[in-house]
């Protein structure tokens, strides 16, 4: 079945670090691609998706490009604030099923230092 | 404000009870769902519906049922078969035509 690997946390940088956190993804289809973000006792927030190969979802300084060729789908932001200290959840949906049910990664928890 | 609205926040169970946690939206999408997550885990679905009236189970129902009587609103009850039941649940919705879902804040059980 479909799956999502993410790099393993947590993650700690500074402020104004850059940041990559890794995701792959095995699929039969061609899925859309998403990040969510959960912030601590919250639910999920969609951060970004891309929706076809070579797309880049791009929202609050973060970008993730969807790469068929590497089935990856990395999350980056060039400079990190403290507010962003989160969980980061990669996830795929295959639009050409019904149930469109989204399939997770473990999550990558990250803490900015200041 | 559109969106989707969980209750309660915290919930304690004891032992051999059953609870039910409510999930409620006002955005018009058809398609609903629950989550279970665990610390340091991805989220696991427990049932799925895609319109009224119908539902599916996810990749860990044991122990759980739920129901769609309306569009808007979509339960879950933990009944005492669910045998480890302490964990965040979160509810999402997703409309017809979107890939993404939108979630819920969530609630906390915790069996004591």
């Amino acid at each position: 079945g479909d799956s999502v690997t993410q790099m393993e946390g947590p993650v700690t940088l500074s402020e104004e670090a850059f940041l990559t956190i890794n995701c792959t993804y095995t699929a039969t289809g061609y899925p859309s691609l998403f990040w969510y973000v959960q912030y601590p006792g919250e639910g999920l927030q969609l951060l970004l998706k891309a929706t076809k190969a070579d797309d880049k979802g791009s929202n609050k300084g973060f970008e993730a490009t969807y790469r068929k060729e590497t089935t990856s789908f990395h999350l980056e932001k060039g400079s990190v604030q403290v507010s962003d200290s989160a969980v980061y959840f990669c996830a795929l949906s295959d639009l050409g099923r019904g149930a469109q049910k989204l399939v997770f990664g473990q999550g990558t928890r990250l803490t900015i230092n200041p | 404000d559109g969106g989707i609205t969980q209750s309660p926040k915290y919930l304690f169970r004891k032992e051999g009870q059953n609870v039910t946690l409510s999930c409620e939206q006002n955005l018009n999408h058809d398609a609903m769902y629950w989550y279970r997550q665990d610390p340091g885990q991805g989220l696991r679905l427990i049932y799925y519906s895609q319109i009224v009236n119908d539902f599916q189970k996810g990749d860990i129902a044991e122990g759980y049922s739920v129901s769609r009587e309306k569009k808007e609103s979509f339960p879950l009850t933990v009944t005492s078969a669910q045998k480890n039941p302490t964990a965040f649940y979160l509810c999402a919705s997703r409309g017809v035509s979107s890939g993404e879902q939108f979630f819920g804040p969530g609630t906390r059980l915790t069996v004591l």
